[in-house]
C-alpha cells in the first residue's frame, strides 16, 4: 500500500531552525512536493524534489533520498508567520499526489 | 477571476439533500481534482479529470459524482448527502501535461456540514 509518515506536531522558537521529516512508500515515484497550509486556508506550494539532494529556496530547503524513501523540509530563521501545517506529498506512478496528514508547526516567541 | 474559485464558501445541509459544489479555474489547466480534508487525515482524492470530457475515480469516490464539460469548470455533486460527508472540500488544478512537475493550485475550499 501507499503510506506517508510525518510527525503530527512540532514546536520551535522564533529565529531558530526546524527540520520536518517525511518517510513515504508509494507505487512508483515521480517526485515529492511540500505544501504549506495555514489554518482555515488552502495548501500552497513550497517545493518539489525529483532528484536526490537538497533544493534551497530562501529560508526553506527540501531534501530527498529516493533510495531511503525519505524527505525533509528545513525552515531557517523561523518567523511567527511560519506557524502552519506542512504537508508532504509524493507523486506516484500515475502522477497522483499521495498526501500525508501534515505536521502542525507551532512557533513560540 | 484569478486562479481557482469555489462556491459556496460554506454550507449546512440536511441529510438526504442533493448538493453541488462549484469550482472554476481561469489558468487553462488541463487537469482538475476534488479533495476532502478531515481532521487528522491527509487530503484524500475524490475524483479527478485529466482533460475536458474525461473523469476518473480517486481514493474515496463513493457518494460523489463529477463532470467536466469544459476546461474551466469541475462541479462536484453529492446526490444524497450523509453526515460522514461533513468535511472541507478543496478543488485543485494543474498543468499535468508537464508530467515532470505537476504542481497543483488549490481553491479556497468549501466547508460542508451535513446534519
Amino acid at each position: 500500500g501507499q503510506n506517508i509518515d510525518q510527525p503530527t506536531e512540532m514546536t520551535a522558537t522564533e529565529g531558530a531552525i526546524v527540520q520536518i521529516n517525511c518517510t513515504y512508500q508509494t507505487s512508483g515515484f515521480n517526485g515529492l512536493f511540500w505544501y504549506q497550509q495555514h489554518a482555515g486556508e488552502a495548501p500552497t506550494f513550497l517545493s518539489y524534489n525529483v532528484l536526490d539532494g537538497l533544493e534551497e529556496k530562501g529560508r526553506f530547503s527540501s531534501f530527498l533520498s529516493r533510495s531511503k524513501g525519505y524527505s525533509y523540509l528545513l525552515l531557517k530563521e523561523l518567523q511567527m508567520k511560519d506557524s502552519a501545517s506542512y504537508l508532504c506529498a509524493p507523486m506516484d506512478s500515475n502522477y497522483q499526489l499521495i498526501w500525508g496528514a501534515g505536521t502542525k508547526l507551532i512557533i513560540k516567541p | 477571476i484569478a486562479g481557482i474559485t469555489q462556491a459556496p464558501t460554506s454550507q449546512i445541509l440536511a441529510a438526504g439533500r442533493r448538493m453541488t459544489l462549484r469550482c472554476t479555474q481561469d489558468m487553462r489547466h488541463n487537469a482538475m481534482y476534488w479533495y476532502r480534508q478531515d481532521l487528522g487525515l491527509g487530503l484524500r482524492l475524490i475524483h479527478y479529470s485529466n482533460t475536458a470530457g474525461t473523469t476518473g475515480k480517486g481514493e474515496v469516490p463513493d457518494g460523489y459524482s463529477v463532470s467536466r464539460a469544459n476546461t474551466d469548470d469541475f462541479p462536484l455533486t453529492l446526490a444524497s448527502a450523509v453526515p460522514s460527508q461533513t468535511s472541507v472540500y478543496f478543488c485543485a488544478s494543474s498543468d499535468s501535461e508537464r508530467h515532470s512537475y505537476n504542481e497543483q493550485f488549490f481553491g479556497p475550499g468549501t466547508r460542508l456540514t451535513v446534519l
